[in-house]
């Protein structure tokens, strides 16, 4: 399966406190996407950075990528209790359809 | 206004019915897509559509069988409903075909057979 792991399975922090959560992916890629899920929701698209960036940021995220490792993470910046959900990374391996991660499950309590 | 909108919201139907999803996105989008949720939270993606066109058929038993009336409507129809088709179901769109493009996503329809 071509599909991604991610690293923690799940992270529980203090509210404030940053969160980090890795990706890793099994072939070469164009483009990785994360994306968060809150409970009982659809999933809303957080960044895109494509295989020729090294970093992104928007807002308190931010997204790093090292092809040579076939490695990303997402760093959450002073986390709260909002940013309580799931997070997926999503790969397109070279082709026109995202494979997603298996998640990551961030509890902030306030 | 909801960008993309699923109904029903909830389903639950005995084994060897007959149901469908539907689906309508107002972004004016060329790509739509769906997807199943697993109860472990795995998501693979199903069937994508471009301007009514088939262009992704995963190996998706052919009991589920996608319409496209208009680039703006992708329904899901599943025949003969099995125990392992209860899961999460989403539909989402993109501006254009291709993974290179953020994906909007339904709120989802959790599909539960008994």
């Amino acid at each position: 399966s071509q599909q991604g792991e991610e690293d923690p399975q799940a992270l529980s922090i203090q509210e404030g406190e940053n969160a980090t959560m890795n990706c890793s992916y099994k072939t070469s890629i164009n483009n990785l996407q994360w994306y968060r899920q809150n409970s009982g929701r659809g999933l809303v698209h957080l960044i895109l950075i494509r295989s020729n960036e090294r970093e992104k940021h928007s807002g308190r995220l931010r997204v790093t990528l090292d092809t040579s490792k076939k490695s990303s993470s997402l760093l959450i910046t002073a986390s709260r209790a909002a940013d309580t959900a799931s997070y997926f990374c999503a790969t397109d391996y070279n082709t026109d359809k995202l494979i997603f991660g298996t998640g990551t499950r961030l509890q902030v309590f306030p | 206004d909801t960008a993309v909108s699923q109904t029903p919201k909830y389903l639950v139907t005995q084994m060897g019915n007959d149901k469908s999803i539907k689906c309508e996105q107002n972004l004016g989008h060329d790509t739509m897509y769906w997807y199943k949720q697993d109860s472990k939270k795995f998501l693979k993606i199903m069937f994508s559509y471009n301007n009514k066109e088939l262009i992704i058929n995963e190996t998706v038993p052919n009991r589920f069988s996608p319409k496209s009336p208009d680039k703006a409507h992708l329904n899901l129809h599943i025949n003969s409903l099995e125990l392992g088709d209860s899961a999460v179901y989403f539909c989402a769109s993109s501006p254009i075909t291709g993974a290179g493009y953020e994906q909007y996503f339904g709120p989802g329809t959790r599909l539960t057979v008994t």
